[in-house]
């Protein structure tokens, strides 16, 4: 069964530095991947996502992802992070069934001034 | 609207309390979804509905849990006789197809608190 992990609980970036988020999933197959973002009060909202192809795919807001699959990962990163991106992320998989979303635990980023 | 919608937003039951929380899609998209997000968790899907039809209802956590979708739009998940352990954020998502892929989008959920 596809599992995902998000190792870091919670992150405190600078305003301006450069952020990675990590995620390691487990699937037997070629999976998507998602990255989801989620602020206060507000729905999940998609970042990005990787189906096949380049395995560096663009989101919005200055996102990007890197899909490697000799180590099962799939971290995101931004060059400079911005107050706005105080938020939650979450790591998603979804294997053979289309309805089979399975979402990590998280990542709370903090964002210094 | 252009987004989800759920209602309400917050809800604070009495334990053994019946609830109803509602969901409004976006219009014409035929899947839907709930999910369970305790706190500091992520999303755990629980039901799943293409059209009216609901395929798959695996991650309902017990037979006090009941979704529906009677006519193919708006969809209520209605959990009986509230357990402490109910207490999270329901969310509910849309997409436009059927497919590996589709871009689900979420609404704002509802923080549900069972006393």
């Amino acid at each position: 069964a596809q599992s995902v992990t998000q190792p870091d609980i919670h992150i405190t970036v600078s305003e301006g530095a450069s952020l990675e988020l990590r995620c390691n999933y487990s699937y037997g197959a070629t999976p998507y991947l998602f990255w989801y973002v989620q602020s206060p009060g507000q729905g999940l909202q998609l970042l990005l996502k990787y189906f096949s192809g380049d395995t560096l795919v663009q989101g919005i807001k200055g996102f990007e992802a890197e899909f490697k699959r000799s180590q099962s990962s799939f971290n995101l990163r931004k060059p400079s992070v911005h107050w706005s991106d105080a938020a939650e992320y979450f790591c998603a998989v979804e294997g053979d069934s289309y309805d089979k979303v399975i979402f990590g635990p998280g990542t709370s980023l903090s964002v210094i001034p | 609207g252009a987004g989800v919608s759920q209602s309400p937003r917050y809800k604070v039951a009495k334990r053994g309390q019946d609830v109803a929380l509602r969901c409004d899609p976006i219009s014409g998209h035929v899947s839907l979804f709930w999910y369970q997000q305790a706190l500091g968790q992520g999303p755990e899907f629980l039901t799943y509905f293409q059209n009216e039809a609901q395929l798959d209802k695996s991650g309902l956590p017990s037979d006090r849990f009941f979704a529906e979708r009677p006519e193919g739009s708006v969809s209520t998940l209605k959990i009986q006789r509230t357990q402490q352990e109910d207490s999270a954020v329901y969310l509910c998502a849309s997409s436009s197809g059927a497919e590996r892929g589709n871009e689900q989008f979420f609404g704002p959920g509802t923080r549900l608190t069972v006393l």
